[in-house]
């Protein structure tokens, strides 16, 4: 059980379709987070689950994206009606728990293109 | 609004050079700073820092906080094509636990 896994590692996607990311976060780390990398900007907070629960949607950027976590494990993020802008790098990380920052170990991130 | 921010956005050197990046942040309770090599996708933790004037090291890199001035500095010497990469800070700020904001990062490339 090695690190983050994400899939599908690449997507492209027609605009108005849904899609659907997937994290598997490291076995027992029950800090979850996704994170969105757009071409030449900084990586930007999505949200944050602990356990199966996210105490921080705040930075989901519209009503067409939504998250969920089961059995405190793993995570899919999905974006529905897809749009051009969406297009970006989507990384996922997990921690031990929110507190330890510094052990925030990221996956290889989906890169999507909506066209 | 929080914020942290890099500079350069971009820069050029020679093997061998010595190279400094700078973040600097606006954020309501902090708590600390990290910095991150970014190669491919993921990125790869390199510091973490939540003391002034405490330089943390590894190797040829090394990093300072200042929290009265509100900046960090990434300091790597005689630098070579291997460290190639885009080099993040991150802030954790705020009530949101772990919850990290980033800045753009500054894209640095070695030329032999």
């Amino acid at each position: 059980g090695a690190g983050v896994s994400q899939s599908p590692s690449n997507k492209v996607t027609e605009k108005g379709k849904d899609v659907e990311l997937r994290c598997d976060p490291i076995s027992g780390h029950t800090a979850l987070y996704w994170y969105r990398q757009s071409l030449g900007q900084g990586l930007e907070f999505l949200i944050y689950f602990q356990g199966n629960s996210a105490p921080d949607k705040s930075g989901l950027p519209s009503d067409r994206f939504s998250a969920e976590r089961t059995g405190g494990s793993v995570s899919t993020l999905t974006i529905q009606r897809t749009q051009q802008e969406d297009s970006a790098v989507y990384l996922c990380a997990s921690s031990l728990a929110p507190q330890i920052v510094n052990e925030q170990y990221f996956g290889p991130g989906t890169r999507l293109t909506v066209t | 609004e929080d914020k942290v921010v890099q500079s350069p956005l971009s820069l050029v050197v020679h093997e061998g050079d010595t190279v400094t990046l700078n973040c600097s942040y606006e954020v309501t309770n902090f708590r600390s700073l990290l910095w991150y090599k970014q190669e491919k996708k993921a990125p790869t933790f390199l510091f973490m820092l939540t003391s002034s004037g405490i330089e943390k090291k590894s190797g040829r890199l090394s990093s300072i906080l200042d929290k009265k001035e509100l900046f960090s500095i990434l300091n790597i010497t005689a630098t070579q094509t291997g460290d190639s990469a885009i080099y993040l800070c991150a802030v954790e700020a705020g009530g949101s636990q772990g919850n990290l904001i980033f800045g753009k990062g500054t894209k640095l490339s070695v030329k032999p």
